[in-house]
């Protein structure tokens, strides 16, 4: 079946270790974002990628990074990671931007712990 | 700008009992509004979706959303709830200028036999 992967499911990480979260898709879609969970709360857009074309939310931190080397992968980077990073991170996929009514397609997530 | 707000960040309810969960939003433009479900430790999925057409959208699974433009809301009903029902809902809208779509912040539907 078509769909949205990430890996790790789990990941531990030390207060300032850098780590990097991967996900990838089967869809062939243009487009992937990331998204920030945090408990009981919404799902915040960090950035996407409308094919290369990158995009960040402005209010972003420079902690986080992302890359994506080809139309399956994507990943984010967080460099510096503090107790605040410690949350859900959704990945997900569409053919085209919201303006179009597009749906999205979201993988399982990655829960992060920092220690 | 767009916004959305839900009312109620939990809904507690009785199996085969009907519910509503409230979903109101703002926007400047003909708007596109959504439903997503996250099931415990799993991403968000769509329930339905409009985009133009008819008011009323339906589920695969039971659940029904109706567009009200004067109301601008997109409340979610199922007439029968079930177990399988437990997640946490996001209404979320977005517009034809937009790159982007605007999530609530969630109702936990909670079933209790």
């Amino acid at each position: 079946d078509a769909m949205v992967i990430q890996n790790p499911r789990y990941q531990v990480t030390q207060f300032g270790k850098p780590v990097t979260l991967s996900c990838s898709q089967t869809l062939n879609h243009n487009v992937m974002y990331w998204y920030q969970q945090k408990s009981s709360q919404a799902p915040k857009l960090l950035f996407h990628y409308y094919d290369k074309d990158f995009n960040n939310e402005a209010d972003t931190p420079d902690n986080f990074q992302s890359r994506r080397p080809n139309t399956s992968f994507c990943f984010l980077d967080i460099r510096s990671p503090g107790l605040g990073d410690a949350a859900m991170y959704l990945c997900a996929t569409s053919t085209a931007l919201a303006g179009r009514g597009e749906t999205q397609y979201f993988g399982p997530g990655t829960r992060l712990l920092v220690l | 700008a767009q916004s959305v707000t839900q009312l109620d960040s939990q809904v507690p309810v009785f199996e085969e009992a009907p519910v509503e969960l409230r979903c109101n939003y703002s926007s400047s433009v003909s708007v596109y509004l959504f439903w997503y479900v996250q099931y415990p430790n799993q991403g968000l999925q769509l329930l339905l979706k409009y985009l133009s057409g008819s008011t009323l959208v339906e589920s695969i699974n039971g659940f029904e959303a109706e567009f009200n433009k004067s109301q601008t809301s997109f409340h979610l009903r199922k007439p029968s709830v079930h177990i399988s029902d437990t997640a946490e809902y996001f209404c979320a809208v977005s517009d034809s200028s937009a790159s982007k779509i605007i999530f609530g912040s969630g109702t936990r539907l909670s079933i209790r036999p």
